[in-house]
């Protein structure tokens, strides 16, 4: 079992610029979550998927969206990026039988 | 405030000690509480979870939750170096796979 796999693993964009992070959740998971984690801090709730469906969101603006794909894997868009943007980009996986979330080890994002 | 609240530390203790880590929190809809380690710049990796009050063990590790006070715990026994880490406590409402809400984390260095 490969867990929940992230990619890419660092990226570099400039201010205004636009992002996807991509996201595979540990087999037999079908609901994936997306948290921001700013140096020093613990990870803030962005949205969270399930069957395609952006279930739950926490307070972030609308340039942050998300896309669940039919195989459950993820993405995360970030668009009009701004330095505060930059942080550590965090794909947790569950399911509803299961109460566990598992992580994935993250994508550092760095905006300049 | 925060719903979560956690002591950044260092907390710095000699190898073999017993490691006290504790949250508090504001949110009596909390039910589902989670211990997490972080290792510097990788993702959560999830120790414990336990749901309501109570405690639970699991090898070096004990978990206990005091709903009345708002008030969680996780003792670490014979702390050794590879424990040094960040501890993140998480909470959730309904079902841990659901939205979590984290504390800010506390860092812990385990000396030989």
């Amino acid at each position: 079992d490969a867990g929940v796999t992230q990619s890419p693993t660092h990226l570099i964009k400039t201010r205004g610029q636009q992002v996807t992070l991509r996201c595979s959740p540990k087999s037999g998971h079908d609901t994936v979550s997306w948290y921001q984690q700013a140096l020093g801090q613990g990870p803030q709730f962005i949205f969270q998927y399930y069957e395609e469906e952006e279930r739950q969101r926490g307070n972030f603006p609308d340039r942050f969206s998300g896309h669940q794909f039919p195989n459950y894997s993820s993405e995360l868009n970030v668009n009009a990026l701004l330095l505060g943007d930059s942080a550590l980009y965090l794909c947790a996986s569950s399911s509803d039988r299961v109460p566990e979330a598992f992580f994935g080890q993250g994508t550092r994002l760095t905006v300049v | 405030q925060k719903e979560v609240e956690q002591d950044p530390g260092p907390l710095s203790v000699p190898e073999g000690a017993i490691v006290s880590l504790n949250c508090t929190y504001s949110n009596s809809a909390f039910q589902y509480f989670m211990w997490y380690r972080q290792y510097s710049r990788k993702g959560p990796e999830l120790l414990m979870y336990t749901y309501s009050s109570g405690n639970k063990e699991d090898g070096r590790f004990t978990a206990q939750v005091d709903k009345s006070s708002k008030y969680i715990s996780l003792f670490i026994r014979d702390s050794q170096p590879s424990d040094s880490a960040t501890y993140l406590c998480a909470m959730s409402h309904n079902n841990a796979g659901n939205m979590l809400t984290f504390g800010g984390g506390t860092r812990l260095m385990v000396k030989p």
